[in-house]
């Protein structure tokens, strides 16, 4: 079945610098979703990206949907306090099922 | 606030136990979705209902089952109850069934089985 590789698995940043990271998929993608969890709360949407070489931005947020339609990345620029969390990608074909990464846990070193 | 309600927040039972943890959707939402999260992983889709019946299924263990109310509210169901069932369960829903559009989450149920 598809999968979704997600990486970095974690990433330990100081405030202030830029983070990325991606997702990868065994088989074309129509849609990329980029969610994130707070501690203890549930996934917020972040992005949605639904044309093949797509950029989109949100605030310090910017995700682009690859041209190869089988990769996404999510860029966070200068980064703060509150980015810390976990960030999911997801991705759809049609009206299938999403399917979720394991996610990239952003811890900001003190 | 996303507008989903779960509940319990936290749950601690023992092994072998059944619980039912219990999920609000956003009101006019007719899809609601059930994920699981074990500890510093991604989300496992288990099952989906729209307007009462069930739609899709992933990856759910025959001792868990869910329902979806006329009211929309819908109901997991863990039985049989084992350690590694420890997760965080969450409910999301959204307004259709399209995947590709927003699905709102609530802020989970902590289930620890001891």
């Amino acid at each position: 079945g598809q999968q979704l590789n997600q990486s970095p698995q974690s990433m330990f940043i100081q405030e202030g610098e830029d983070v990325s990271m991606n997702c990868t998929s065994s088989s074309i993608f129509n849609t990329w979703l980029w969610y994130k969890q707070d501690p203890g709360e549930g996934p917020v949407l972040l992005i949605a990206l639904y044309k093949a070489g797509e950029l989109t931005s949100n605030g310090r947020l910017t995700a682009q949907f690859g041209i190869t339609r089988k990769d996404s990345f999510l860029n966070i620029s200068a980064s703060i306090p509150s980015d810390v969390g976990i960030y999911f990608c997801a991705g759809s074909y049609s009206n299938y099922q999403l399917i979720w990464g394991a996610g990239t846990k952003l811890i900001i070193k003190p | 606030d996303s507008g989903v309600t779960q509940t319990p927040k936290h749950l601690i039972t023992a092994t072998g136990q059944r619980v039912t943890l219990r999920c609000s959707p956003r009101s006019g939402d007719l899809s609601v979705y059930w994920y699981q999260q074990s500890l510093d992983q991604g989300l496992q889709f288990l099952i989906q209902y729209y307007n009462g019946e069930e739609r899709a299924k992933g990856n759910i263990l025959e001792r868990f089952s869910a329902q979806q109310f006329p009211d929309l509210h819908s109901e997991l169901n863990l039985s049989s109850l084992e350690l590694g069932d420890s997760a965080l369960y969450f409910c999301a829903s959204r307004v259709g069934t399209d995947p590709n559009t927003e699905a709102f989450f609530g802020q989970g149920t902590r289930l620890t089985v001891v």
